[in-house]
């Protein structure tokens, strides 16, 4: 186990609500990503969390926001959900050393859009 | 060209096999590179890291070809429960964020 909780673990929203989803870091660790994974797809980078401030973003609007709270936890939110939202939702957790570093993922919300 | 790229197979192998995949990565500049293995609807579990010309963990082995920008995982004497998707991952240079390929499903048969 990787100690990197995420919730929920389904997700059930109609097109046009809005949703949040929520990721603990593994104790330790300061930088939160988060990923979008369509089916048969590989994870894709939406953004990361490095001490509370958005660091690196990927080709994701601006409806998908996030934030990253004191203790490193941190939270994914998305607006005016879309139908080609539907996909495994992923945080991972790490921490900072010179280049580049590991990443270690948690369970994953599965969201659903319809 | 996808910056990380993969055969998806599935490649179907018999236990006791070895199997190799290959994963093409078109920036140069990159200096680390991952596989993690994911089952199915399961997250992605960091299998092996190279930071160099490979690594090397019990029947798994991973090598690294800087001149021709490839990362290959080789598995040997396959186990059944080896059967999963594995993803090559190639952070992109100067960013912490990740790049991953579409990944190469294993099924390993009994």
């Amino acid at each position: 186990e990787t100690g990197v909780t995420q919730s929920p673990t389904h997700l059930i929203k109609t097109r046009g609500q809005q949703v949040t989803l929520r990721c603990s870091s593994q104790s330790g660790h300061n930088t939160v990503s988060w990923y979008q994974q369509a089916l048969g797809q590989g994870p894709q980078f939406i953004f990361q969390y490095y001490r509370e401030e958005e660091n690196g973003r990927g080709n994701f609007p601006p409806r998908f926001s996030g934030l990253q709270f004191p203790n490193y936890s941190s939270e994914l939110n998305v607006n005016a959900l879309e139908l080609d939202d539907s996909a495994l939702y992923l945080c991972a957790s790490s921490t900072r050393t010179s280049g580049t570093y590991e990443q270690y993922f948690g369970p994953g919300t599965r969201l659903t859009v319809t | 060209r996808k910056e990380v790229e993969q055969d998806p197979g599935p490649f179907n192998v018999p236990e006791g096999a070895t199997v190799a995949f290959n994963c093409t990565y078109s920036n140069s500049a990159s200096q680390s590179f991952f596989w993690y293995r994911q089952d199915c609807r399961k997250e992605p579990k960091l299998l092996m890291s190279v930071y160099s010309s490979g690594n090397e963990d019990g029947r798994f082995t991973a090598q690294l070809n800087r001149a021709s920008q490839y990362i290959s995982l080789l598995i040997r004497d396959s186990k059944l429960s080896d059967s999963a998707t594995y993803l090559c991952v190639v952070p992109s240079p100067g960013t912490y964020k990740y790049i991953f390929g579409t990944g190469t499903r294993l099924k390993v048969l009994a």
